[in-house]
């Protein structure tokens, strides 16, 4: 079993707010993902990284913005949360070189009054 | 029972039966195909891979097949269960320059006890 952890798994904040969505891997992974997932959706990758210091925007134009100062620490942010931001976000890495598989978390929910 | 992806989002199929999920990709320079299982509330699992070398590769009661003629994927899964009920997902690499994973619509299958 993959260990990628997120929290927090539940999220409820209103308009306005400034949010961090955190994500770990104890894997060792270079490389690290956020995807936004609506229920029951496909899931459209908004942010990744190849490695420490490295991050990248993905297919899905995204408010948020990402860091990567540690390889196994890959958070996501929000300025100011709004309505529109209501999803799931899910994180996950994976080890080029090997496969492609990524290795997700669990996802955290965000709802934003 | 069998869907068509895209056209046919959701299967429900009597436990016990196999099930087929399709799944259609888009470019022809994909290289490697990947399927997901997705329970309620939890990030996605990996089922099964398939490089594009490979027409056939089997796991547990699973078993994915490559057309690369007419792009197209599907997962079997033989003798559905009930923990076989999710949201299934293929993804392809593009075999850009990111090797990212580009993920299609699920399938959201049911097992009728």
């Amino acid at each position: 079993e993959a260990d990628i952890y997120q929290t927090p798994r539940y999220l409820v904040i209103g308009t306005g707010k400034k949010i961090t969505l955190e994500c770990s891997q104890t894997m060792g992974h270079d490389k690290m993902y956020w995807y936004q997932q609506d229920p029951g959706m496909e899931l459209h990758l908004i942010h990744y990284s190849y490695g420490v210091n490295s991050t990248e925007k993905g297919d899905l134009s995204s408010e948020s913005t990402v860091s990567r100062i540690r390889t196994e620490h890959f958070p996501l942010t929000l300025e100011s949360a709004r309505p529109s931001h209501t999803s799931q976000y899910l994180c996950a890495s994976s080890e080029p070189g090997q496969t492609y598989e990524q290795f997700f978390g669990p996802g955290t929910r965000l709802t934003v009054l | 029972g069998e869907s068509v992806g895209l056209h046919l989002p959701t299967l429900s199929v009597q436990e016990g039966d196999n099930s087929i999920i399709n799944c259609a990709y888009s470019n022809s320079a994909s290289d490697y195909f990947i399927w997901y299982k997705q329970e309620s509330g939890k990030g996605p699992q990996f089922i099964i891979d398939i490089r594009s070398n490979m027409d056939k590769r089997q796991g547990q009661r699973v078993t994915v097949l490559l057309n690369k003629t007419v792009k197209h994927l599907s997962l079997q899964i033989a003798a559905t269960q009930p923990g076989d009920s999710a949201v299934y997902f293929c993804a392809e690499n593009r075999a850009t320059g990111a090797n990212n994973l580009f993920f299609g619509t699920g399938t959201r299958l049911t097992v009728i006890p």
